[in-house]
């Protein structure tokens, strides 16, 4: 069975960088999936962030383009996500997923759903 | 960008009631809808995927329907443990929800 586990600083500064780790058990990164970042501010909806192909190919939320990076790991079979210049407006439980896509005939595709999903891990931008 | 709204955003029923949750697509997505469940304080799970397919373990008093941009959620004999927030979802966009309440 799949499992993925975020981990980092439950607290960020204003104006600074929010670094979150998601450590996947169960499936390789490498593997023909896509790794996605899902949010949740406090008492809304699900906010997709992005994700990351294990070629290294990512696509971002357009609203959050500039500030955003993820990143993989292949020798701790974990993958990244930074967001610079934080505000109180990215505080949220901020979950990693998995997206089921697949390669066929020398292409690759993505599921369009988040297949598994992590616990979730709060972050509270605030000074 | 494709959006996605559901209605209603929030339900109560008893237990044992029908009930039905709809997502509409801003444009054509074929059958590529998911709906995911999230118990209170709880992350989300995926419940359905392309529409109609039930995810290994979930009970089959869940399903769901539609193509194109108009799809439905049902939940045939509602549960307590059903109680929860249901959101549809095509690739990156998610709907807004809906809250499903025992009466």
């Amino acid at each position: 069975q799949v499992q993925l586990q975020e981990s980092g600083p439950g607290l960020v500064r204003p104006s600074g960088t929010l670094s979150l780790t998601c450590a996947v058990s169960g499936d390789s990164i490498s593997s023909d999936h896509w790794w996605t970042w899902v949010r949740q501010p406090p008492g809304k909806g699900l906010e997709w962030i992005g994700e990351i192909f294990h070629s290294g190919s990512t696509n971002y939320n357009p609203s959050l383009k500039s500030r955003v990076a993820i990143s993989l790991d292949n020798s701790k079979n974990q993958f990244s996500l930074r967001l610079t210049s934080v505000t109180a407006a990215d505080t949220a439980i901020y979950y990693c997923t998995r997206d089921p896509g697949y390669c066929s005939g020398g292409r690759c595709y993505r599921g369009h759903y988040c297949e598994f999903w992590g616990q979730g891990t709060q972050v509270t931008v605030s000074s | 960008d494709i959006q996605m709204t559901q209605s209603p955003t929030s339900l109560s029923a008893s237990v044992g009631d029908r009930v039905t949750i709809t997502c509409q697509a801003t444009e054509d997505i074929g059958y590529y809808l998911s709906w995911h469940q999230q118990k209170p304080g709880k992350a989300p799970e995926l419940l359905l995927y392309h529409a109609s397919y039930l995810q290994t373990g979930v009970p089959s008093r869940f399903s769901g329907s539609g193509s194109g941009t108009d799809f439905s959620f049902t939940i045939s004999s509602l549960q307590p443990e059903d109680v929860g927030t249901y959101y549809c979802q095509h690739s990156v966009a998610f709907g807004g929800g809906t809250r499903v309440e025992i009466k």
